[in-house]
């Protein structure tokens, strides 16, 4: 069975501050992608990473694939409360389905 | 914008109810799928549609009950539910053609609330 472990599960820090979300399996994905949610709405795709090793840039966020494409970590350059959210790795499995992790709830104090 | 719709966007139901959820997508899409989501826990499948055939039913009570229509549209109907079955429940549409992409793209979530 795949499995996707996020960490941490919830993460308070002050505006400014950098972080990183980690998203970790024993299992290979051809692709994964990245999810943030806000409260009262559905998640909104972010970001896919196909390539082990890839790096994507989104203004202050940074989504990095492992080189063995078992795990992605998500890091946010001095954070602002708009970043305030849950957020969401889900990792491609068989029959279009998705392998989703418990998410990480971040919030950012202003 | 998402193009993914749904309604009710809140619901509160007895435990011996029927009720629908129903969700639309405007993005051309060939897949559609209903999640359930609870606090602390993984986005749970319940039900995929590819090319309006139920192609996996993840174990789903009999109590939840889905119809597709044609490829746009996705029903969820309810009936006897109980409390457990509280939670956020999501609608989402992808377009799969053989890639491993899979990019989901979700509507606003109906919040279930059993009595």
């Amino acid at each position: 069975t795949q499995l996707l472990e996020q960490s941490p599960q919830f993460l308070s820090i002050q505006e400014g501050e950098n972080l990183t979300v980690y998203c970790n399996s024993s299992s290979v994905f051809s692709s994964l992608q990245w999810y943030r949610q806000e409260p009262g709405e559905g998640p909104v795709l972010l970001v896919t990473v196909v390539t082990g090793g890839e790096v994507k840039k989104l203004k202050r966020l940074t989504f990095q694939f492992g080189d063995a494409r078992k795990d992605s970590s998500l890091h946010i350059t001095a954070a602002q409360p708009g970043d305030t959210g849950l957020y969401l790795c889900a990792g491609a499995g068989s029959n279009y389905q998705l392998i989703w992790g418990a998410g990480t709830k971040l919030i950012i104090k202003p | 914008e998402t193009g993914v719709t749904q309604t009710p966007r809140h619901l509160v139901m007895g435990m011996t109810n029927k009720k629908s959820l129903k969700c639309e997508q405007h993005l051309g899409h060939n897949a559609m799928y209903w999640y359930k989501q609870s606090a602390k826990k993984p986005l749970e499948l319940m039900f995929v549609y590819n090319f309006k055939e139920q192609t996996e039913n993840n174990s789903v009570p009999s109590r939840f009950s889905p119809e597709c229509p044609n490829s746009s549209h996705l029903f969820l109907h309810l009936h006897t539910l109980q409390p457990e079955d509280s939670a956020l429940y999501l609608c989402a549409s992808s377009q799969v053609s053989g890639g491993d992409l899979y990019e989901q793209y979700f509507g606003p979530g109906t919040r279930l609330t059993v009595t």
